[in-house]
């Protein structure tokens, strides 16, 4: 079975890090884009990022660009997001997804559980 | 920044149906394929319909995807009361390389 296991969340202060592993099993980690989304309390889907199944292309939202760096191990079969100068806009749960396990077309087929991430002095 | 626009809540009685539109006011959805996700309360978002009107295995066919243009819309039929969730779409916007999700619908069951 398909899995996807965050971690890594927790109490953070403004301007701290972070950074949030995605364990993979159940599937051939390397030959899937992956991404993360992150949702605020009480509040709608945003995606973060993604990145490419080799790990050789990347896209981040506006919000995150230059603070945060999504990377992946593929011979650990574990996702990253670093996630740096963290402002309360941030506090959020961080989802880790599987991108085209359906079709070479869709995105964000499989989410794992989540982690929080709260960002708070 | 999200460019996707649905209701915020849509409501009806088990046994019937609601649909639930997401439109924008540029070429994004006319030019890419649509998702949608469901949000059951407490939980992770789980993928309903992918590639416009394509559903994965397990989700039954009570669910459906179409799209018109600049515009998608979700079916569910047969209406229950664990549908009661919180209802996304999204899409692949290629002109910001980017992917935005719509503002999200809440689905009551009178």
């Amino acid at each position: 079975d398909v899995q996807l296991l965050e971690s890594g969340g927790g109490l953070v202060q403004p301007g701290g890090s972070l950074r949030l592993p995605c364990a993979a099993s159940g599937f051939t980690f390397s030959s899937y884009a992956m991404s993360w989304v992150r949702q605020a309390p009480g509040k709608g889907l945003e995606w973060v990022s993604t990145i490419s199944g080799a790990g050789g292309t990347t896209y981040y939202a506006e919000s995150v660009k230059g603070r945060f760096t999504i990377s992946r191990d593929n011979s650990k079969n574990t996702l990253y997001l670093q996630m740096n100068r963290l402002r309360a806009e941030d506090t959020a749960v961080y989802y880790c997804a599987i991108d085209g396990l359906y079709s070479s077309t869709s995105l964000l087929n499989y989410w794992g559980q989540g982690t929080l991430v709260t960002v708070s002095s | 920044q999200s460019v996707l626009t649905q209701p915020p809540s849509v409501s009806a009685a088990p046994g019937q149906k609601v649909t639930i539109s997401c439109s924008e006011s540029s070429s994004n959805i006319g030019n890419s394929f649509v998702s949608w996700y469901q949000q059951l309360p407490g939980t992770a978002p789980k993928l309903l319909i992918y590639d416009n009107n394509k559903r994965p295995s397990g989700i039954p066919d009570r669910f459906s995807g179409s799209k018109s243009g600049t515009s998608a819309t979700l079916g569910i039929t047969g209406l229950q009361t664990g549908d009661e969730a919180d209802y996304y779409c999204g899409t692949w916007d290629s002109r910001l390389s980017a992917y935005v999700f719509g503002t999200g619908t809440k689905v009551t069951v009178l």
